[in-house]
């Protein structure tokens, strides 16, 4: 059964870099799918899409976060990666990783449990 | 950006009954080429992930209940509960995918009246 797990640190200092990795367990990620994605959430309130990795090298970012957004793959350890820098406290959210569920079709059928991260000095 | 609207915000329905959940887009998320429309529906309740119901507008995830329906076309959709149970009780979020930024709607809130 595969099992996505967020991690990182809680709390992240205003104009650093917040650095999240999400954990694919239960298969290899390049078998489980090509395509994943981070989304975010701030407390009460609705879903923000981050950006989305293609295993096969390309990515996408949502224009709301401008240059600031990275996400990267690591096969060998099964891990999907998001950093992001210059953050405010508009940056403090819960993020998720999730799996698309049809390669190439960007609705997510599988959601990590979420991370939460506070920026504040 | 496409935009999405969803409405009520929240709705409070008796046990039982029906709820139903609306969503607009602010353009058509219907790709002709494959007659799609690329629309998702997700329930998220306190403290978890949203868990998608439905995707292609209409297709029901495995697993998910039948009283669980999705339709429209367009720029038009909706989510039906035919019978509300007291596990419904969520928040439930519309998500496009025709085209990059992806974009959710606000969400509506789903309450036992």
């Amino acid at each position: 059964q595969v099992q996505l797990q967020e991690s990182g640190p809680g709390l992240v200092k205003p104009s650093q870099t917040l650095s999240l990795t999400c954990l694919v367990s239960g298969g290899s990620i390049s078998r489980v799918s090509d395509h994943w994605s981070w989304i975010r959430q701030p407390a009460g309130k609705g879903l923000e899409w981050v950006g989305r990795i293609d295993l096969r090298g390309s990515t996408n970012y949502n224009p709301s976060l401008k240059s600031r957004v990275t996400i990267s793959a690591d096969t060998s350890k099964n891990e999907i990666s998001l950093k992001l820098n210059s953050v405010t406290a508009a940056d403090t959210a819960v993020y998720f990783c999730a799996r698309v569920g049809e390669p190439g079709y960007w609705y997510f059928d599988l959601w990590g449990r979420g991370t939460l991260v506070a920026v504040s000095s | 950006d496409i935009v999405m609207t969803q409405s009520p915000d929240s709705l409070a329905v008796s046990l039982g009954e029906r709820a139903t959940i609306n969503c607009k887009s602010s353009q058509s998320l219907l790709y002709n080429s494959n007659n799609k429309n690329y629309l998702a529906w997700y329930q998220q309740k306190p403290g978890h992930p949203p868990k998608l119901l439905i995707h292609w507008a209409s297709t029901r995830e495995s697993g998910v209940p039948d009283r669980f329906s999705g339709s429209g076309s367009e720029t038009d959709f909706t989510l039906a509960i035919s019978s509300l149970q007291a596990e419904d009780v969520a928040v439930y979020y519309c998500q496009q995918y025709y085209i990059t930024p992806l974009t959710f709607g606000g969400g509506t809130k789903v309450e036992i009246k």
